[in-house]
């Protein structure tokens, strides 16, 4: 069981559009539609942004927004605000009811 | 609104066990769901441990699998975590979340373990 690779950060000047990837196996992303983005704020618990792929829990933005190609999952924030800043996780289903997460990507807001 | 609280030794010695609650509030345990730890050692990502069912079945990260001990009590509605022969790798943030089948959607704020002598 690896962990998810994600790019180390992404950046985007306010009122960009940046997308995250997400990659992982036929054993993972691959195979279950049960992939979460979570955000992360220094010092703070991690927040659910998405989930099942592409839905948005009650109260997230629709500025974020999630989708899936085979073994990679992607979170795209469209229209970026200084809010964003901060680190992003992504977790998948890997089977047997076990989870795995991914390294994480910052976001830093130009 | 669903709470959940982390309690245990902030400072832990090398070899020893490290042992940690959950206090869940605004919601049983008993009622349904799955409740899990999860741990961030500092500056770096988030690992799942292990997950547990109000019935007691419990599921663990294989490369932990060996060390760690979950565990639930209903009639105080809370669970514990128990990660035995710590080193200095399990230095960490732990959190313990809900796991509504398909996504954590409660979490705590954590609690900062170090493991030192």
């Amino acid at each position: 069981q690896s962990a998810l690779t994600q790019p180390a950060s992404v950046s985007g000047s306010p009122g960009q559009s940046i997308t995250i990837s997400c990659t992982g196996t036929s054993s993972d992303i691959g195979s279950y539609n049960l992939v979460s983005w979570y955000q992360q704020h220094p010092g703070k618990a991690p927040k659910l942004m998405i989930y099942e792929v592409n839905k948005r829990p009650s109260g997230v933005s629709n500025r974020f927004s999630g989708s899936k190609s085979g073994n990679t999952a992607s979170l795209t924030i469209s229209g970026l605000q200084a809010e964003d800043e901060a680190d992003y996780y992504c977790c998948s289903h890997a089977g047997s009811n076990t989870w795995v997460f991914g390294g994480g990507t910052k976001v830093t807001v130009l | 609104q669903v709470q959940l609280q982390e309690s245990g030794p902030g400072l832990v010695k090398p070899s020893e066990t490290l042992s940690l609650t959950c206090a869940v509030s605004g919601y049983s345990i008993s009622s349904g769901y799955y409740w899990v730890w999860i741990r961030q050692p500092p500056g770096k990502g988030l690992e799942w441990i292990g997950t547990i069912y109000h019935s007691g079945s419990t599921y663990y990260n294989p490369s932990l699998k060996s060390r760690v001990t979950i565990s639930v009590d209903t009639s105080k509605n809370q669970f514990s975590l128990k990660l035995s022969s710590v080193t200095a790798a399990d230095t960490a943030m732990y959190y313990c979340a809900r796991l509504t089948v398909t996504v954590f959607d409660y979490w705590g704020q954590g609690t900062l373990v170090t493991v030192s002598s």
